[in-house]
């Protein structure tokens, strides 16, 4: 089974300063999808940015970006230029390629508090 | 374009009460997911719908809890009784309908269970 790793339970960041929220899974399979999620306190899931396993650019959305390495399954968010509007929860979610388990496998998530 | 609509939004019942949420997904989404959020944990998934029928229900604790999607719209999760480890989140998401697509994501509804 596959399992989604995120070891900062909460990080900070000065508003405007950039940082690098971290993400860990483990599968033995070869094509995949990552994902980051945000989710405010008024708890709608966001989607941030989405990752495909067999591209090797890392994927781009504004001042959200991803560092993705597949070969240590590792799956890092920077965000630059944090507003405070970015404080939320984030949530790493890695979802299987094969048609039948479109489920996503969540990581426990990560609570970003943003300082102005 | 509307979002994925839930209700309630909290609900607060004794334990061994029955109690329901209710899902309304995006017009034209296809899959429609169930998924439990426990305090501090990422969402788990409950049952997976594609139409009306449920194609992944393997984690959902069928003793207790119970779902539908009737003509493959609306969907609404049932658990009774209710015991206080029941105590989550349930959000509801839906996607129009491969493995490619975005899930869209409700609101959720807090369930305490006292």
């Amino acid at each position: 089974a596959q399992t989604v790793t995120q070891s900062q339970p909460e990080m900070s960041v000065q508003e405007a300063e950039t940082v690098t929220l971290s993400c860990t899974y483990d599968t033995s399979e070869s094509d995949y999808y990552l994902f980051w999620y945000k989710q405010p306190p008024s708890r709608q899931m966001i989607l941030v940015i989405r990752q495909e396993a067999y591209k090797q650019q890392n994927a781009t959305e504004n001042r959200f970006s991803v560092n993705f390495q597949k070969a240590a399954k590792s799956f890092s968010l920077k965000i630059s230029d944090s507003q405070l509007g970015d404080a939320a929860m984030y949530f790493c979610a890695y979802r299987s390629a094969w048609g039948g388990s479109e489920k996503l496998v969540f990581g426990k998530g990560t609570k970003l508090t943003v300082n102005p | 374009e509307a979002g994925v609509v839930q209700s309630p939004r909290y609900k607060i019942i004794e334990k061994k009460q029955p109690v329901a949420f209710w899902c309304n997904p995006i017009s034209g989404h296809n899959t429609l997911y169930w998924y439990l959020q426990n305090l501090g944990q990422g969402p788990e998934l409950l049952i997976r719908y594609e139409n009306e029928e449920a194609v992944d229900d393997s984690q959902l604790p069928k003793d207790r809890f119970s779902a539908e999607r009737l003509k493959g719209v609306d969907s609404t999760l049932k658990i009774q009784p209710a015991e206080l480890g029941d105590s989550a989140v349930y959000l509801c998401a839906s996607s129009p309908g491969t493995v490619v697509d975005e899930q869209f994501f409700g609101p959720g509804t807090r369930l305490t269970v006292l």
